[in-house]
């Protein structure tokens, strides 16, 4: 019953390295989404996946990038990590878009870019 | 002005008080409407979605007032481990984009 797990739970960096975060999820939905969250700002979406091979862009896309090449997996790249991107990231899956399909999130990565 | 906008709080109430908590949304097609649950460092959790003719969950109500933009949630007889911070969020069209608001706090105390 692993549902949707994330690694690392805990990551230092330093500005300029690429840094990439993963996001596994063992129910086979379809949709994958990408959130960072920040005081004052909620939770505000970076990316997201319809399915396999089927990425858009979020509210907050710039500096990051996402690949989907299995259904279970949906990795976030910060390319050249900024202390602005110090944040709380959580992957969310879903079985259907919109309607009332709930979006399940992992227990989120504390990122801390020095 | 934010899309999804809630009072921040915190709201401090009594064991076994009412409280209930607003959320504005700006997008008239908005479509779907759901609370979220967050504990402290912990990941959101769905508590219930709204529908257009409210429903409840226990001691939870929640309303829809599409006319006005608004969304509610109720919260009776408020227990200890009712300490949260509460999100309301808005989904537009298929889905894809989710707005969550910044999320109110609610502390329960003895």
């Amino acid at each position: 019953d692993a549902g949707i797990t994330q690694s690392p739970r805990y990551k230092i960096t330093e500005t300029g390295r690429q840094v990439t975060l993963m996001c596994h999820q063992t129910w086979s939905h379809s949709y994958m989404f990408w959130y960072r969250q920040d005081l004052g700002h909620g939770l505000r979406l970076i990316y997201y996946s319809a399915a396999a091979d089927i990425t858009d862009k979020g509210e907050v896309s710039d500096g990051y990038v996402v690949s989907r090449s299995k259904t279970e997996n949906f990795p976030l790249t910060l390319e050249s990590a900024t202390r602005s991107q110090t944040s709380v990231y959580f992957c969310a899956s879903s079985a259907l878009a919109g309607g009332r399909e709930t979006q399940y999130f992992g227990p989120g990565t504390r990122l801390l870019v020095l | 002005r934010k899309e999804v906008e809630q009072d921040p709080g915190p709201f401090n109430v009594p064991e076994g008080a009412t409280v209930a908590f607003n959320c504005t949304y700006s997008n008239s097609a908005s479509q779907s409407f759901f609370w979220y649950r967050q504990d402290c460092r912990k990941e959101p959790k769905l508590l219930m979605s709204v529908y257009s003719s409210g429903n409840e969950d226990g001691r939870f109500t929640a309303q829809l007032n599409r006319a006005s933009q608004y969304i509610s949630l109720l919260i009776r007889d408020s227990k200890l481990s009712d300490s949260a911070t509460y999100l309301c969020v808005v989904t537009n069209t298929g889905g894809f984009k989710t707005i969550f608001g910044a999320g109110t706090r609610l502390f329960v105390k003895a």
